[in-house]
C-alpha cells in the first residue's frame, strides 16, 4: 500500500529565510507526486506536481520540488517566504493512466508559521 | 482551467438528519469523482470512488450504509450523509477526474463543512 509521510508536524520560519518541507513516499509504482496547500476552513490548492521527466518541478507562488527516487522523497522548497504563505502543506501520491485515476493518498500535513 | 463546485459550503443540522452534499464539475466530463474526509487538524484521509454509472468503492473502514454515493451522470456525484450525528462532523472535499480535466489527476471541490448537533 502507498503511504506518505511528512515528519515534521510545525515548522516556524521567519519572513524572508528559505523553507524546505519534507516528504516521503512509499510506493510500488512511478509515482504521481504532488503539493496542496490548505489555508484554515478552505479547500485545497495546487502548489505542483510530479509525473515524470525533469525532477526539479516549479510551482506556483515561487515554490519547486524536487523528486529524488533514490531517496523516495518529494521535498517542496521556497527561497524567501512571505507571511501569506502561512498555511498548512500536504504532500500526497497518487496513480493516474489514461484509463482513469486512483484517490490520493495525503501525508499528515506540516504546519508553516511565518515569524515577522 | 477545470473547476469543480462543491453545495453547500457549510451545513449545520441536528442529529438524526440526512445530508447531501453536490459535487459538480463545471468545464469537463468527470469519469471518476472521489470522497475525502478531513477532521480537524487531520490530513484528508479517501472515502470512497466512484465512476460515473457504477457503484462506488469504499475504503476500508468507511460504511457503505451510512455515506451513501451517486454519480449518476458525468457533472454530478452527491454524497449523502444519513442519519448522521456528532461524530459525522468534519469536512468533507470531493475531486474530479475525467477526459478534458487537463494533466492532473484531480480537481478539488472547496469542500463543505459539516457540523451536527
Amino acid at each position: 500500500a502507498q503511504s506518505v509521510t511528512q515528519p515534521d508536524i510545525h515548522i516556524t520560519v521567519s519572513e524572508g529565510a528559505s523553507l524546505e518541507l519534507r516528504c516521503n513516499y512509499s510506493y510500488g509504482a512511478t509515482p504521481y507526486l504532488f503539493w496542496y496547500v490548505q489555508s484554515p476552513g478552505q479547500g485545497l490548492q495546487l502548489l505542483l506536481k510530479y509525473f515524470s521527466g525533469d525532477t526539479l518541478v516549479q510551482g506556483i507562488k515561487g515554490f519547486e520540488a524536487e523528486f529524488k527516487r533514490s531517496q523516495s522523497s518529494f521535498n517542496l522548497r521556497k527561497p524567501s517566504v512571505h507571511w501569506s504563505d502561512a498555511a498548512e502543506y500536504f504532500c500526497a501520491v497518487g496513480k493516474y493512466s489514461g484509463g482513469g485515476a486512483d484517490g490520493l493518498t495525503f501525508g499528515k500535513g506540516t504546519h508553516l508559521i511565518i515569524q515577522p | 482551467g477545470a473547476v469543480v463546485s462543491q453545495h453547500p459550503s457549510r451545513v449545520i443540522c441536528k442529529s438524526g438528519t440526512s445530508v447531501k452534499i453536490e459535487c459538480r464539475s463545471l468545464d469537463f466530463q468527470a469519469t471518476t469523482m472521489f470522497w475525502y474526509r478531513q477532521f480537524p487538524k487531520q490530513s484528508l484521509m479517501l472515502m470512497a470512488t466512484s465512476n460515473e454509472g457504477s457503484k462506488a468503492t469504499y475504503e476500508q473502514g468507511v460504511e457503505k450504509d451510512k455515506f451513501l454515493i451517486n454519480h449518476a451522470s458525468l457533472t454530478l456525484s452527491t454524497l449523502t450523509v444519513t442519519s448522521a450525528h456528532p461524530e459525522d462532523s468534519s469536512f468533507y472535499i470531493c475531486s474530479a477526474w475525467g477526459v478534458g480535466a487537463g494533466n492532473q489527476p484531480q480537481h478539488f471541490g472547496d469542500g463543505t463543512r459539516l457540523s451536527i448537533l
